[in-house]
Formats: C-alpha cells, structure tokens, sequence
C-alpha cells in the first residue's frame, strides 16, 4: 500500500507570493489534516478535511486554505506568504474513526 | 482551553530507562498517540492509549489517567537511534505537543 504523498518535498517562494501544496492521502483514507511545524512551535494543526468538507480549523489567519476532492487528494495554499510561513508542511490521513494518522514526508516551504 | 504540555529537551545514556511526560487539557477527549520524529523525517506512530494504564509494545511502553491528565511514555534499553523528538497528541482534533526532544549519550 503507497503511504502518504506530498508534493513539492522542496520549495523556495518569495515575500508576497502564493503557493499550492499537495497531499495525497493513503488509499481508502478520507481524513487528511495539514500541520505546519517549525522548530519554535512544533507541530501546530491547520486544517482537517473529511469528505471534501473542512472538519476542523486551527488557529491560522485566512491566508492558509485548503480543498479536498472527491479522491479525498487534498491541497494546501498560502497566499501572500512571509517570511514567516517558512517551515516544513506535513498531511497525515486517517481512516475512518479515531485511529492513528500517517504522515506524509512533508514540503519545506522557505519563503525569502 | 486546549492544552497539551511535554518538558522541551531531556538527555539519557545509552541502556538507560527514560520517562517523558505529557499532560494535556482538551475540551474532548479520545484516546492520547505518541510519535516519533527523527530529524527531517516525518513522525512515525509509536503507540496509542484510549484507556487507562499501561500499553507495552517491546521497548516501549506509553501509560494515561484520564482523571488526571497526563500521559508518559517509558523508553527501556536504550539504544543511540531513540535519539529523536518525541510528539504526544490528544485526540479529538490532534491537538499536539511541541514534542521533547531525546538527547542519547554513550
């Protein structure tokens, strides 16, 4: 079975501009959440998605969005990144109930 | 509030026994995970309690109260490639901890 896929591993964007990242989850998992971790503040949750409906939302400004389709693929986008926004980007998926999340091997983001 | 604390840094020597400790506060509760982070890889499942007392899985070995918050994961036998961060989460929304990271000396 394919584990969670993540795409870019790298990315290099500058102040101001927007990025789309990509997660496609285990097959038959239809949880995909996003973190954002930096050394400072560890692993902070963004978003969950369920079904292509967004389940639930951390505490990130408006910027940070997300989508998820139909093939519970799921993307992540920053819009008007800072620097700030440098860190590395992880998705975990989940099957169904409250069961363990596998991770993806992440995007690092550095925004310059 | 939700809330998960982990102390940030601990060393221990190789074949020793070390304990991390997690408390949490969290609206909901269901059930606590421990994973394991090597350096610029992605965490790893290491174990899961959603009862209270103690789960063993080999070396490693992860105990919950519910009723008082808190969570520990024992490492035995210690062995240098334990050194790595080690992340608890609360569930309901995986909520996280910062994570400790495990310093392994000879």
């Amino acid at each position: 079975k394919a584990g969670v896929t993540q795409t870019p591993r790298y990315l290099i964007k500058t102040r101001g501009q927007q990025v789309t990242l990509s997660c496609s989850p285990i097959s038959g998992h239809r949880s995909v959440s996003w973190y954002q971790q930096t050394p400072g503040q560890g692993l902070q949750f963004l978003f969950e998605y369920f079904s292509e409906t967004q389940r639930n939302k951390g505490n990130f400004p408006g910027r940070f969005s997300g989508r998820q389709f139909s093939n519970s693929r799921s993307e992540m986008n920053v819009s008007t990144l800072e620097l700030g926004d440098s860190a590395l980007y992880l998705c975990a998926s989940r099957p169904v109930g409250n069961t363990e999340a596998f991770f993806g091997q992440g995007t690092r983001l550095t925004v310059v | 509030g939700q809330n998960i604390d982990q102390p940030t840094e601990m060393t221990a020597t190789e074949g020793a026994i070390v304990q991390i400790n997690c408390t949490y506060q969290t609206s909901g509760f269901n059930g606590l995970f421990w994973y394991q982070q090597h350096a610029g890889e992605a965490p790893t499942f290491l174990s899961y309690n959603v009862l209270d007392g103690l789960e063993e899985k080999g070396r490693f070995s992860s105990f919950l109260s519910r009723s008082k918050g808190y969570s520990y994961l024992l490492l035995k036998e210690l062995q240098m490639k334990d050194s790595a961060s080690y992340l608890c989460a609360a569930i309901y929304q995986l909520i996280w901890g910062a994570g400790t990271k495990l310093i392994i000396k000879p």
